[in-house]
């Protein structure tokens, strides 16, 4: 089935950029599915980041545009966000999920990756 | 952006109660939503999506409705192994959003 994993630096200093990467197995990014990033501040709950699709589209939360990029790497089969100039309210668990891409709106994610988090701190 | 609003934020009950959690969008959304259900230290698991289609491998104890701005998320036994945090998200707008969780918690 296919499993993703999350990996990158656990720890940032304020105004440092942070790149993420997802890992994906058993299934091809380039085959099919959206691919975003979810994340969840410490106690609090689920904020969207971003999705793009298996054909280059992106989707951006418009709280975050401008800071963020996500990013397709076939010949790895991952795809990666960069989010630029991070604060300490940057501070969350970090997922990657995938979401069906022949689904028209219906768009939900799953699966989800274990997480990962990322400390925004001086 | 569309905003959802789950109520309660928390309900406390006992295994074997029937449970009902509420979603409501700022906006109709058509059946357009999905529900998860997250327990501590774990990524979310997906439970419903379009407002009452029932995720594989998720049990028929629970069930989804509502189409529009109004939705419900039922469980109709609590088990042990339900007491988790329950998010609502829609995907009527490519701005996709969550609602800020359900707490449910054991009486």
């Amino acid at each position: 089935q296919v499993q993703l994993q999350e990996s990158g630096p656990g720890l940032l200093k304020p105004s440092e950029t942070l790149s993420l990467i997802c890992d994906v197995s058993g299934f091809s990014i380039s085959s099919g599915y959206y691919w975003g990033w979810i994340r969840q501040p410490p106690g609090k709950g689920l904020e969207w980041i971003g999705t793009m699709s298996q054909s280059g589209n992106s989707y951006y939360n418009p709280s975050l545009t401008g800071r963020i990029t996500i990013s397709l790497d076939t010949s790895k089969n991952q795809f990666s966000l960069k989010l630029t100039s991070v604060t300490a309210a940057d501070t969350a668990v970090y997922y990657c999920a995938g979401q069906p891409h022949n689904t028209g709106w219906y768009k939900w994610f799953d699966p989800w990756g274990q997480g990962t988090l990322v400390t925004v701190s001086s | 952006d569309i905003q959802m609003t789950q109520s309660p934020s928390s309900l406390s009950a006992s295994v074997g109660d029937r449970v009902t959690i509420t979603c409501r969008a700022s906006q109709s959304i058509s059946t357009y939503l999905n529900w998860y259900q997250q327990k501590p230290g774990k990524a979310p698991k997906l439970l419903l999506y379009a407002a009452s289609s029932l995720q594989s491998g998720v049990p028929s104890r629970f069930s989804g409705s509502g189409s529009g701005t109004d939705f419900t998320l039922t469980v109709s036994s609590l088990q042990p192994e339900d007491f988790a945090t329950y998010y609502c998200q829609q995907s009527y707008s490519t701005t996709w959003t969550f609602g800020q969780g359900t707490k449910v918690e054991i009486k």
